[in-house]
């Protein structure tokens, strides 16, 4: 079963704005990962973040984990057009080293 | 970053036929690989885990005799689909672990392969 949830499920965005979205798990992980998935591609790997983080930085890309509250959220900021694809949170369980557990997506558009 | 080669990345074939891809670690050896099957607009689904040397772990619901994965060598795994159906059209993307630093391991994906069953 799928542990991620993320929200919203689609957003839509103009050029310069920023894109918010958010994962929610319901276990201990020892790490969360965000992935990025162009339409009928396999996925890329943009971000980890270790349990013991709270915030991450990469580029134009910010990441948070609140491991109170089973959460992570990924900014992008001032979002481009190749910003367009599906990005999905992945979990590393304490429970089952490496086997990831990917939440359904947020497929993101860039406008120009 | 490391590379992982999957292949072929689209493939079509007639129901009743059999199917591999193969995924494979470019520069880096992989003990454990992944297979996650992927339908349209939703997300990854594990299928099963395999490890180099010994016999796969599937998730529940996966049939093993359909899926056939060998994981023969630290670099390679292989992923075949037996007696075709078109129910099983997907796209099925391998992954393979690296051990990172400290606790976490890292996974690299492979591109997918666009199975269609006609």
């Amino acid at each position: 079963s799928q542990q991620g949830e993320e929200d919203p499920q689609a957003l839509s965005i103009q050029e310069g704005e920023n894109a918010t979205m958010n994962c929610s798990y319901k276990t201990s992980i020892n790490n969360l990962q965000w992935y990025r998935q162009n339409s009928g591609r396999g996925l890329v790997h943009l971000i980890l973040i270790r349990s013991n983080e709270r915030e991450k930085h990469s580029g134009r890309l910010r990441v948070t984990l609140d491991t109170s509250k089973k959460s992570s959220s990924l900014l992008i900021t001032a979002s481009r057009a190749a910003d367009t694809a599906s990005y999905f949170c992945a979990t590393d369980p304490t429970d089952s080293w490496g086997k990831l557990q990917f939440g359904a997506g947020t497929q993101v558009v860039v406008t120009p | 970053g490391a590379v992982v080669s999957q292949h072929p990345s689209r493939v079509i074939c007639k129901s009743g036929t059999s199917v591999k891809i193969e995924c494979r670690s470019l520069d880096f050896q992989a003990t454990t690989m992944f297979w996650y099957r992927q339908f349209p607009k939703k997300s990854l689904m594990l299928m099963a885990t395999s490890n180099e040397g010994s016999k796969a772990t599937y998730e529940q619901g996966v049939e093993k005799d359909k899926f056939l994965i060998n994981h023969a060598s630290l670099t390679l795994s292989t992923l075949t689909v037996t007696s075709a159906h078109p129910e099983d059209s997907s796209f099925y993307i391998c992954s393979a672990e690296r051990q990172g630093w400290g606790e976490f391991t890292e996974a690299f994906f492979g591109q997918g392969t666009r199975l269609t069953v006609v």
